[in-house]
């Protein structure tokens, strides 16, 4: 596979359940990067990994937690969630913890509902 | 003033037409500018980016860069069908140490 994969595609999750979505990217980027998309809101940055360690965390409720293993995976676990939180996930990667001069690439998203 | 600004749209122009989409940014010392395209249901993909004043072409495609008056656009010129999607503004901020979206401007392209 090529590209930034993301799993699973759809997910339906009630408030008291626990789940994790998995990014894998294949471009050997050192940055990736979690995104949040709401419905008529601009994307929101919630987590930034560079070379395996975390450097932002843009005050994201503790329900969410991430999690990179390596520089080519990302998770984010989820649990607790509230209704508000349904939105599509999506994961992106660079060569450069910012991005500045290649841009992202992203994932294919997870789209959340919370129940 | 929010940090980056589009015009939410739609924006409908006829095919054939050049579309004409407009980001503002707040921050002085942006230093890399980026478009991405969004399909209904997809995730946003990169189609342009520019750093420099003046404009930049990639086929149907050319960027436009004003750093005294803190603007980026994106010109489309024989505008299709296929083109109809939400068009998202990305402008580093900070001197590169964030990276932030604009809202979109959403484009429909009339047969």
């Amino acid at each position: 596979e090529t590209g930034v994969t993301q799993t699973p595609r759809h997910l339906v999750m009630g408030m008291t359940n626990k789940k994790s979505l998995k990014c894998e990217q294949h471009l050997g980027h050192n940055a990736m990067y979690w995104y949040k998309q709401s419905a008529k809101k601009p994307l929101e940055l919630m987590f930034v990994y560079s070379l395996e360690e975390r450097v932002e965390n843009n005050s994201v409720p503790s329900r969410f937690s991430p999690e990179c293993p390596n520089s080519s995976h990302l998770f984010l676990h989820l649990h607790t969630l509230q209704p508000e939180d349904s939105a599509l996930y999506l994961c992106a990667s660079s060569q450069g913890s910012s991005g500045t001069n290649y841009g992202y690439t992203f994932g294919s998203g997870t789209r959340l509902t919370v129940v | 003033q929010k940090e980056v600004e589009q015009n939410s749209g739609p924006l409908s122009v006829p095919e054939g037409a050049i579309a004409s989409l407009n980001c503002t940014y707040s921050d002085r010392g942006s230093q890399s500018f980026f478009w991405y395209r969004q399909y209904s249901g997809k995730s946003p993909e990169l189609i342009m980016s520019i750093y420099s004043n003046g404009d930049k072409e990639d086929g149907r495609f050319t960027a436009q860069l004003n750093k005294a008056s803190q603007y980026v656009s994106l010109l489309i010129r024989d505008s299709q069908p296929s083109d109809s999607a939400t068009y998202l503004c990305a402008v580093t901020l900070n001197y590169g140490q964030n990276f932030v979206f604009g809202p979109g401007t959403r484009l429909s392209v009339l047969p």
